[in-house]
């Protein structure tokens, strides 16, 4: 059973770029929650996607946007990339019938 | 004030001592509380769910204090591979994670 995976797992952009980050979550797992770790620093909380909507929204700009596919399937967008949106980007997924939440491996997105 | 704050340590401490890290929370809505592990440059994973009445695995012990908004996780007889950061999470509605910053334990020999 895979779990929750990621791609690409590393990046370098350039400033005022755009980025896309994919996310497949665990078998049987219908929501996707991504969130942003800064170095140093908790996860933060970006969006959660279920039933290809968003549901949640943390405290980002409207620069970051996201989409569910009907496999479940996510991805995260950032457009006009800065220098401080180079983090490490975690996508979470988890089901109905349990709420724990996995996690991927993680894009490390580095902006130059 | 953010939403959940920890002590980030680093706490260093030799093989088999006795550990407790704590943690605040200040949303009182929050509903569910766990303790994550995350080990350098990978994801975090769940290490245990903290629960009201208190709940232990293995050398691991969690407890809630809803009263005092306070969360701790206590690590009895520490070993090499309890080396990560911990990171203290609560839930409110619909699975959003409020994480804390982390506190970094290193077990040394």
């Amino acid at each position: 059973d895979a779990g929750v995976t990621q791609s690409p797992t590393h990046l370098i952009k350039t400033r005022g770029q755009q980025v896309t980050l994919r996310c497949s979550p665990k078998s049987g797992h219908d929501t996707v929650s991504w969130y942003q770790q800064a170095l140093g620093q908790g996860p933060q909380f970006i969006f959660q996607y279920y039933e290809e909507e968003e549901r949640q929204r943390g405290n980002f700009p409207d620069r970051f946007s996201g989409h569910q596919f009907p496999n479940y399937s996510s991805e995260l967008n950032v457009n006009a990339l800065l220098l401080g949106d180079s983090a490490l980007y975690l996508c979470a997924s988890s089901g109905q019938v349990s709420t724990e939440a996995f996690f991927g491996q993680g894009t490390r997105l580095t902006v130059v | 004030r953010k939403e959940v704050e920890q002590d980030p340590g680093p706490f260093n401490v030799p093989e088999g001592a006795t550990v407790a890290f704590n943690c605040t929370y200040s949303n009182s809505a929050s509903q569910s509380f766990f303790w994550y592990r995350q080990d350098c440059r990978k994801e975090p994973k769940l290490l245990m769910s903290v629960y009201s009445s208190g709940n232990e695995d293995g050398r691991f012990t969690a407890q809630l204090n809803r009263a005092s908004q306070y969360i701790s996780l206590l690590i009895r007889d520490s070993k090499l591979s309890d080396s990560a950061t911990y990171l203290c999470v609560v839930s409110q509605y619909g699975n959003k994670l409020v994480f804390g910053a982390g506190t970094i334990l290193r077990v040394k020999s």
